[in-house]
């Protein structure tokens, strides 16, 4: 149980075009889940916290015009990547809370890597 | 604010060798939790553990330990016996209570050598 999965696993766009990444928990209702990004050999840093129905919130220093998200269902959410830069080739990768109460534990996707050109 | 430490950037082992990663975190918040995950090559994070501040008991779950000690702020994780397939990056990460605002170390990169 408690599986999240992730769509395109890499993608490669071109500078300026825009990129749609898909997180889905599989076998359970997620009404909160995370995106996070990874750029090489580093650590992950929280995005933002999508609540199903509600607008994300973002983390200090990212640009919401740029990485939209949308948690349009209990099981889906979606990180589109506007106007595309190198700059933004990451590893990128979602998160879904298991139940409701605020302290059950947060279940990763496998990723998605992007690559700019 | 919350912080996690994992000062140890690379380590090598040889294999059957057992092995320490330090976690050292800092946090205001007096009820929280503490994460380990793994991360293989492959990229998909990997959960390992969970442990909230309440509890320090230490846990073992096969070759793998865990030792939380709350009066150093330390969350360390050893593996017993390592094994060429443990080769990962391990994180470490603290979350507040309500299981947001999750920060991770900057990772510990293991090698375990035949």
């Amino acid at each position: 149980g408690a599986v999240v999965s992730q769509h395109p696993s890499w993608v490669i766009c071109k500078s300026g075009t825009s990129v749609k990444i898909e997180c889905r928990s599989l076998d359970f209702q997620a009404t909160t889940m995370f995106w996070y990004r990874q750029f090489p050999k580093q650590s992950l840093m929280l995005m933002a916290t999508s609540n199903e129905g509600s607008k994300a919130t973002y983390e200090q220093g990212v640009e919401k015009d740029k990485f939209l998200i949308n948690h349009a269902s209990l099981t889906l959410s979606t990180l589109t990547v506007t106007s595309a830069h190198p700059e933004d080739s990451s590893f990128y990768i979602c998160s879904a809370r298991l139940g409701t109460s605020l302290t059950d534990t947060q279940y990763f996707g496998p990723g998605t890597r992007l690559t700019v050109l | 604010a919350q912080k996690v430490t994992q000062a140890q950037t690379e380590i090598s082992v040889v294999e059957k060798e057992d092995v320490t990663l330090d976690c050292v975190y800092e946090t205001r918040d007096t009820t929280y939790y503490l994460f380990w995950y793994k991360q293989p090559p492959s990229g998909e994070l990997v959960f390992l553990i969970r442990r909230n501040s309440f509890d320090e008991q230490n846990e073992i779950s096969g070759r793998y330990s865990w030792n939380f000690q709350k009066s150093t702020s330390s969350f360390n994780f050893t593996i017993t016996a390592s094994q060429v397939v443990d080769s990962a990056v391990y994180f470490c990460a603290l979350s507040d209570y309500n299981n947001n605002d999750m920060r991770f170390g900057a990772g510990t990169r293991l090698t375990v050598k035949p």
